[in-house]
């Protein structure tokens, strides 16, 4: 089955720097990429996804690129903020069933 | 629209005894699923469905049962609890694949559930 690796597990940042997050896949199959953000004690909340045809895709002051060559995808967030401040999970999934496939997580720490 | 519900939000078990998770989402998606969350880990799957009167396993479906009579429901049970299920329970929907353009799942609140 699918194998997702994420790092790094924690990250922190000074307020208005950039934060980037990688994540690598196993299965070559794998064409549908989301990202989540889970902030404490609450549930986790999609905010951007990318799938297999397209390399790169922002909004605001997030991006996400997919290297599916090399089975890799990337979180970045520019001009942090401390409401980032939370986990994010990468995840993978190849079926129609919508089997996703999460990365253990990266807390993210932005210091004011 | 109440979105995705799952009842209770805290439960205390004792080794051996069964209960059910409930989890329920009002916007008519054909796609459910259940996770687990352990402290400091990511979100394993533990079953999903893809409409009414299917489901199927994922990563980690020893020691529970699903069932999909209604678009609506998605039930996951615990048959005979341990502590090693001590976790956060997550239930999900979407309304069709992430293939597919409209595969974003929506979460519930989650279930806290302790096992002793």
């Amino acid at each position: 089955g699918e194998n997702v690796e994420q790092h790094p597990s924690t990250l922190s940042v000074q307020e208005g720097d950039s934060a980037v997050i990688k994540c690598t896949y196993s299965d070559s199959a794998s064409n549908y990429f989301p990202w989540y953000k889970q902030e404490l004690g609450k549930r986790p909340q999609l905010i951007i996804d990318i799938r297999s045809n397209v390399g790169e895709k922002k909004d605001q002051r997030i991006a996400v690129t997919l290297n599916k060559t090399a089975k890799h995808f990337s979180l970045h967030i520019t001009e942090t903020q401390p409401e980032d401040s939370a986990v994010y999970f990468c995840a993978a999934t190849t079926t129609a069933g919508n089997k996703l496939t999460f990365g253990g997580g990266t807390r993210v720490l932005v210091k004011p | 629209n109440a979105g995705v519900t799952q009842t209770p939000k805290f439960q205390v078990l004792k080794t051996g005894q069964s209960m059910t998770l409930q989890c329920a989402q009002d916007m008519n998606h054909e796609y459910m699923s259940w996770y687990r969350q352990d402290p400091g880990m990511g979100l394993r799957l533990i079953h999903y469905s893809v409409g009414a009167g299917i489901t199927d396993q994922g990563e980690v479906p020893n020691g529970y049962n699903v069932s999909r009579s209604t678009t609506e429901d998605f039930p996951l049970r615990l048959l005979s609890a341990a502590p090693s299920q001590t976790s956060v329970y997550f239930c999900a929907s979407s309304y069709s694949s992430g293939t597919s353009g409209r595969g974003e799942q929506f979460f519930g609140p989650g279930t806290r559930l302790t096992v002793l």
